[in-house]
C-alpha cells in the first residue's frame, strides 16, 4: 500500500528546544517537500529536494533545516531559531516528468509549551 | 512570481445548492492549474486538474472546473452539494516560465449543512 507517512501526529516543543518531523515514501517518487500550513494562509514551501543528497529553499526556510541521505526520507528539524513553530506541517512527493502533481502526507501539528 | 487568490473563505451551503468557489491567479504566461480537497481528518489529494486542452476539466466526486484565460481564473464548481462535500478546498499554479512547485491559495473552508 503505497503512500507517504508522516510522524508523529502530534508534537510539542519546549522553547530552546530543536525537534525533528519524520516524512516517509514508498511511491519511488523523487521529489520530496515540506509545506508549513496555518489558518487562512494556504500552505507555504519550506524546503524541497529533487535528488538524495539536494534540497533547496522554499519562501519559509528561516528556522528550518532538512535532510534528504535517502530517497524514501525527508526529515524536517524545527529549531530554536524558528520563532512562531506552531502550525500544521505537511509533507509531499512528486515524480520526475510529473514535479506539479504532488501527493500528501497526513500532516503533524506541532505545538509549542 | 505566480499567485493566487481565493477569495471566499468561508462558505456555508444546504445540501443540494450549488456551489462555485473562485480561483484567480496571476501569470501571464503558459499555467497549470489544480484543485486539492483537504476532507476533515483526511489528507490533502487532488481533485483536479488542468494543463491543456478542453478548458473544462472534470474531477472526483462530481466536481468540475473551468479555465478562463482572458478572467485569470479556475473556478471550482458542483451543480448539488452533499454533507460529504465538507472539507477545505486549496487552489493552486504552477507556470512553465515561474515555478513547477505549485503556488497554493490561502483555502475555502466549506461547510454543507444535511
Amino acid at each position: 500500500d503505497g503512500g507517504i507517512t508522516q510522524s508523529p501526529k502530534y508534537l510539542f516543543r519546549k522553547e530552546g528546544q530543536n525537534v525533528t518531523l519524520s516524512c516517509e515514501q514508498n511511491l519511488n517518487h523523487d521529489a520530496m517537500y515540506w509545506y508549513r500550513q496555518d489558518p487562512g494562509q494556504g500552505l507555504r514551501l519550506i524546503y524541497y529536494s529533487q535528488i538524495v543528497n539536494d534540497f533547496q529553499k522554499g519562501d519559509i526556510a528561516e528556522g528550518y533545516s532538512v535532510s534528504r541521505e535517502k530517497k524514501e526520507s525527508f526529515p524536517l528539524t524545527v529549531t530554536s531559531a524558528q520563532k512562531n513553530p506552531t502550525a500544521f506541517y505537511l509533507c509531499a512527493s512528486s515524480v520526475q516528468g510529473a514535479w506539479e502533481t504532488q501527493y500528501f502526507g497526513p500532516g503533524t501539528r506541532l505545538l509549542v509549551l | 512570481a505566480q499567485s493566487v487568490s481565493q477569495h471566499n473563505h468561508h462558505v456555508i451551503l444546504s445540501e443540494a445548492a450549488s456551489l462555485e468557489l473562485g480561483c484567480n491567479y496571476s501569470y501571464g504566461g503558459t499555467v497549470n492549474l489544480f484543485w486539492y480537497v483537504q476532507y476533515p481528518g483526511q489528507h490533502l489529494q487532488l481533485l483536479l486538474k488542468y494543463f491543456s486542452g478542453d478548458p473544462l476539466v472534470k474531477g472526483i466526486k462530481g466536481f468540475e472546473a473551468e479555465f478562463i484565460k482572458s478572467k485569470f481564473s479556475f473556478n471550482l464548481r458542483k451543480p448539488s452539494v452533499q454533507w460529504s462535500d465538507t472539507a477545505e478546498y486549496f487552489c493552486a499554479v504552477t507556470s512553465s516560465g515561474g515555478s513547477y512547485i505549485p503556488t497554493f491559495g490561502r483555502g475555502t473552508s466549506l461547510i454543507v449543512h444535511p
